[in-house]
């Protein structure tokens, strides 16, 4: 039961240009999103977080954005760099600590 | 500050066997969290402990047991391994169990099931 998707399995861009990573979800009880970073033999690490209550959330290079009509969010990340290659990983909540994850989407910022 | 430990790293078991994951959280976090990770998967939900107790569950069978102690350390036990139990096993610890509780993660577990 994959109530969190991210149909891209992977994401090529140029260093500088824009990177937008998908996810959409089934579930509306889900009020509260976020976007894990993963580099290979590490463990997921947090970047960034929107709640159901806003349709945008930014810091620095990073801003997510939430359609909940569309059950739809997305990242972006501008000016992509290289140091950003790694695997992202969409999440949602709404019942107390537990995530459910996306399948992950490997972004690689080619020079 | 330490991390998020997981231990073993790597873990290699055969069929049927019984294998017991432990993560220790970060230092003052109650809520401790335990997740699969398969390729094509993503991360899947195992459950989530918090003051001992179990708070949540995820869809895996009996199989899949765990534990937390009064330190807050938790424990993941999965016996009668199957091949399709190969996975990396990742533990988040959180401070507290809210919805908005940002979760830490370890660099998880490396089970291989031959």
């Amino acid at each position: 039961d994959q109530q969190v998707k991210q149909n891209s399995p992977s994401l090529s861009v140029q260093e500088g240009r824009i990177s937008i990573l998908n996810c959409d979800y089934t579930n509306s009880m889900f009020d509260y999103f976020l976007w894990y970073k993963k580099y290979p033999a590490e463990g997921p690490t947090f970047l960034i977080s929107i709640s159901s209550i806003k349709d945008k959330n930014e810091d620095g290079r990073f801003t997510v954005f939430l359609n909940k009509s569309a059950k739809h969010l997305s990242l972006h990340i501008v000016p992509s760099q290289p140091g950003d290659s790694a695997v992202y990983f969409c999440a949602a909540r709404y019942n107390n600590n537990d995530m459910r994850f996306g399948a992950g989407t490997r972004l690689t910022v080619k020079p | 500050k330490a991390g998020v430990t997981q231990t073993p790293r790597y873990l290699i078991k055969t069929r049927g066997q019984q294998v017991t994951l432990s993560c220790s959280p970060i230092s003052g976090h109650r809520s401790v969290s335990w997740y699969q990770q398969t390729p094509g998967q993503g991360l899947q939900f195992l459950f989530e402990y918090f003051s001992e107790t179990q708070r949540n569950k995820g869809n895996f069978p009996g199989r899949f047991s765990g534990r937390q102690f009064s330190n807050s350390r938790s424990e993941m036990n999965v016996s009668t391994l199957e091949l399709g139990d190969s996975a990396l096993y990742l533990c988040a610890s959180s401070l507290v169990q809210t919805r908005t509780a940002e979760a830490f993660f370890g660099q998880g577990t490396r089970l291989t099931v031959v």
